[in-house]
């Protein structure tokens, strides 16, 4: 059972324009979630975070929107660049047994064209 | 930003030998490290999660005594993988946390090839 889904497996998308990565979740004692970059051959890097008591958090050209209604976050990345391109993983964190797990989605593998 | 080490990068061993994988947080205290695998084109699937000083707690269907952790200080977690089968052969990755409901950091990964 698939608690974190990233039901698109890639995008690709042109330089400059808005990358939407989409995640669903379906555990409701999910109270956080995060976005992880990951090139190949390496660890996911922190992207950004929001907390299930806010909608939009923002960084830079990062924003992430919770939408808890309908168990759904996304993120924005504008304006799109090259480097940019990798996979990018949603996860979702709670807590179980006083130990605070995360989920990870599949990963969605993203390509910004020149 | 946090760094967080992981030796060796990339292991081959043969089939029955036993490999020690070190995670290190190199400019803060982990008092909480979890060690994931990643398949290939699958997700990152959390192994266990190891609190400094104390036994680590494994995911179901994980093999405690395949998978041995040790936490033995604030920077320093070690996962060895026990006599050791090519089905073995996968992607550890290793994350730590300096407090609780904070990001988690993660390690470059360790590639493990068991011949």
């Amino acid at each position: 059972d698939q608690q974190v889904k990233q039901n698109s497996p890639s995008l690709s998308v042109q330089e400059g324009r808005i990358s939407i990565l989409n995640c669903d979740y379906t555990n409701s004692m999910f109270d956080y979630f995060l976005w992880y970059k990951k090139y190949p051959a390496e660890g996911p890097t922190f992207l950004i975070s929001i907390s299930s008591i806010k909608d939009k958090n923002e960084d830079g050209r990062f924003t992430v929107f919770l939408n808890k209604s309908a168990k759904h976050l996304s993120l924005h990345i504008v304006p799109s660049q090259p480097g940019d391109s990798a996979v990018y993983f949603c996860a979702a964190s709670y807590t179980q047994g006083g130990s605070e797990k995360l989920v990870f989605g599949k990963g969605m593998k993203l390509t910004v064209n020149p | 930003g946090a760094v967080v080490s992981q030796h060796p990068s990339r292991v081959i061993c043969k089939s029955g030998t036993s490999v020690k994988i070190e995670c290190r947080s190199l400019d803060f205290q982990a008092t909480t490290m979890f060690w994931y695998r990643q398949f290939p084109k699958k997700s990152l699937m959390l192994m266990a999660t190891s609190n400094e000083g104390s036994k680590a707690t494994y995911e179901q269907g994980v093999e405690k005594d395949k998978f041995l952790i040790n936490h033995a200080s604030l920077t320093l977690s070690t996962l060895t993988v026990t006599s050791a089968h090519p089905e073995d052969s996968s992607f550890y990755i290793c994350s730590a946390r300096d407090r609780p409901r904070y990001e988690q950091y993660f390690g470059p990964g360790t590639r493990l090839t068991v011949t």
